[in-house]
């Protein structure tokens, strides 16, 4: 138990939509960061939030969004889904004096049609 | 760029067999390595943490090194289990870069598979 909780946990999607996937994290947790991970393939860093600001990004388009909110929640926002956006996608967070652990989520499981 | 590989992608093995998975990277400057566990469809699970000033971490039946020098880390499993079947990813942090050390980059995995 990793205390990362995210919904939902499977959803279809089509092509050109939106969809918003939602993570809770343990409380004191104020770092979080999204992953994507396609079939097969290791994991993905999307980006990073720290205290509600994004402080990193990998080589994602802009239509990969996110938030972060006080209550120690996050969100990740894609518009305009494409066919190779179906993966599987995982939140992580950790918290200052953590010793660098990090606790994954269970993800979404994400596929468009 | 920061590329980590994994060999074997694949691993079959009777119970009771002692194993090493190996993990490569490219550039030395890094923060951490780590050692995750992933069971089908599920999230990861943190195995071992080994910071870039350390040479290995041990938990259980789970030893993992690292030389940093060579670019090279390898997870040992020790009388190895049914319950270990899953697939093995290794990340490790990379220094310098201003996300902190939840920028993870990983390996492709290796699936181990243990048969009573």
């Amino acid at each position: 138990e990793t205390g990362v909780t995210q919904s939902p946990t499977h959803l279809i999607k089509t092509r050109g939509q939106q969809v918003t996937l939602r993570c809770s994290s343990q409380s004191g947790h104020n770092t979080v960061s999204w992953y994507q991970q396609a079939l097969g393939q290791g994991p993905q860093f999307i980006f990073q939030y720290y205290r509600e600001e994004e402080n990193g990004r990998g080589n994602f388009p802009p239509r990969f969004s996110g938030l972060q909110f006080p209550n120690y929640s996050s969100e990740l926002n894609v518009n305009a889904l494409e066919l190779d956006d179906s993966a599987l996608y995982l939140c992580a967070s950790s918290f200052e004096g953590g010793g660098n652990t990090i606790y994954f989520g269970e993800g979404s499981w994400l596929t468009v049609v | 760029k920061q590329e980590v590989t994994q060999i074997p992608a694949a691993l079959s093995v009777p119970e009771g067999e002692n194993l090493v998975l190996n993990c490569s990277f490219t550039d030395s400057a890094i923060y951490n390595l780590q050692w995750f566990r992933q069971d089908p469809g599920k999230g990861l699970t943190s195995l071992l943490l080994i910071q870039s000033s350390q040479r290995e971490q041990t938990s259980g039946r789970l030893n993992a090194s690292l030389d940093k020098s060579s670019g090279r880390s390898t997870l040992y499993i020790a009388a190895s289990q049914p319950g270990d079947s899953a697939t093995y990813l290794c990340a490790v942090s990379p220094f310098g870069e201003n996300t902190g050390f939840q920028k993870l980059v990983f390996g492709t995995g290796t699936r181990l598979l243990v048969s009573p």
